[in-house]
């Protein structure tokens, strides 16, 4: 079956601008999480989603970086004027109800100029 | 702070030569641990979960075993094709469902 799917796949923006990734999690799959991954760096937790629960937003780097899940499937991450820092691979992952593993898509290599 | 620790960073085995990477973590209270691969230019691919000391699960020519307070991820008889960037990820108790990963071992095969 089809897996997580994100786009853009790539992404070069200018400092100062807004960007917006998108995320398709596998079908069934209630459970949507963030991860960003740096240059030189290992995965670094963002934002999880768990159904119609409130999400933990507890590893967003600043308040410029906001997402969205809407109807339960289809998540946005947001990242308002974009600094030079946030240069990384946004990566998405879900799960399915009642498993712990989580499947990745192939990530957003996003470039701030 | 929760931490993951792999070793070696990188790895050059030559084909048909086994090997084993490192996983530590800190902290008690671990949920599960989560072996991940991850070829150049794309995301994680899921290998392995294991959640209790003493665990063991086998894919192909890999394995993965769990102590206390580390795993081994064992590579038998490797090809050329089994090079990649190995990810060691960890959820804890008291973690929520976030991973905490480690920085990988560059696994390296040569033929």
């Amino acid at each position: 079956g089809a897996g997580v799917s994100q786009s853009p796949s790539n992404k070069v923006t200018e400092k100062g601008k807004d960007v917006e990734l998108r995320c398709d999690p596998i079908s069934g799959h209630t459970a949507l999480y963030w991860y960003r991954q740096s240059l030189g760096q290992g995965l670094e937790f963002l934002i999880y989603f768990q159904g119609n629960s409130a999400p933990d937003k507890s590893g967003l780097p600043s308040d410029r970086f906001s997402a969205e899940r809407t109807g339960g499937s289809v998540s946005t991450l947001t990242i308002q004027r974009t600094q030079q820092e946030d240069s990384a691979v946004y990566l998405c992952a879900s799960s399915p109800p009642g498993l712990e593993t989580q499947y990745f898509g192939p990530g957003t290599r996003l470039l701030v100029l | 702070e929760d931490q993951v620790t792999q070793s070696p960073e990188a790895l050059r085995l030559q084909e048909g030569e086994s090997s084993s990477l490192n996983c530590s973590y800190t902290v008690s209270g671990l949920r599960g641990l989560f072996w991940y691969r991850q070829d150049p230019g794309k995301g994680p691919e899921f290998l392995f979960t294991l959640y209790s000391a003493g665990e063991e699960k086998e894919k192909e020519r890999l394995k993965a075993t769990l102590t206390k307070k580390e795993s081994f991820l064992h590579i038998t008889a490797p090809k050329p094709e089994d090079s990649a960037t190995y990810l060691c990820a960890v959820k804890w108790e008291t973690s929520g469902s976030r991973l905490t990963f480690g920085e990988g071992t560059q696994l390296t095969v040569n033929p």
